[in-house]
């Protein structure tokens, strides 16, 4: 396994401006998470899919945040007219979808938004 | 609703001395129980998880936690740190069959040579 990456490790950009984020899971997790980490934070969830359904998304994932999995392999969270409080680090993880399961996190992605 | 504690924010040991980084949780259902580290600039690696059976669960590193149902808590413990111990540890509950974790604010280990 090659482990869970994200794409890319770092953005800045400019408030108004979107973004998108990819995340790539271990090869034959069904489930794919993302997470938000601000500062001296612990993580909060954001959402998750299950193969290409996206199953639950947290009440922090505001109408600007948009998640797809189309084809159940890779995902995408693109933020449209980015806020300076969308500042955090973006964080990816997959399951195998099974009972017990446990989640593998990428190594995220940071924003900063100025 | 399920919510993390983690009662100490920095946790400052020398070398060698060991340490223990408390987490207590609120639950009215059953729940899983995660401890997991962030080591600088990375992602979050898993140190141990309890689900079941044993209260008592060794992890990596050398690493172990014990679950207190009837305290709510599942305190990482280590006999003896090293160097490379200093990171940011997390504390996580999953409610049963809810696929997602619920973290604490993470607890920083700093080790002191």
């Amino acid at each position: 396994d090659t482990g869970v990456s994200q794409d890319p490790r770092h953005k800045i950009t400019k408030r108004g401006q979107n973004v998108t984020f990819r995340c790539d899971p271990i090869s034959e997790h069904n489930r794919l998470y993302w997470y938000r980490q601000t500062l001296g934070q612990g993580p909060e969830f954001l959402t998750y899919f299950q193969n290409e359904a996206q199953l639950e998304k947290s009440r922090l994932l505001s109408d600007r945040f948009s998640a797809e999995r189309p084809k159940g392999s890779f995902s995408t969270l693109e933020i449209q007219r980015t806020e300076q409080g969308d500042s955090a680090m973006y964080l990816c993880a997959s399951s195998l979808g099974v009972y017990e399961d446990t989640q593998y996190f990428g190594p995220g992605t940071r924003l900063t938004v100025l | 609703a399920q919510s993390v504690t983690q009662l100490d924010s920095q946790v400052p040991v020398f070398e060698e001395a060991p340490v223990e980084l408390r987490c207590n949780y609120s639950s009215s259902v059953s729940v899983y129980l995660f401890w997991y580290v962030q080591y600088p600039n990375q992602g979050l690696q898993l140190l141990l998880k309890y689900l079941s059976g044993s209260t008592l669960v060794k992890g990596i590193n050398g690493f172990e936690a014990e679950f207190n149902k009837s305290q709510t808590s599942f305190h990482l413990r280590k006999p003896s740190v090293h160097i490379s111990d200093t990171a940011e540890y997390f504390c996580a509950v999953e409610r049963q069959g809810a696929q997602k974790l619920v973290f604490g604010q993470g607890t920083r280990l700093t080790i002191n040579p």
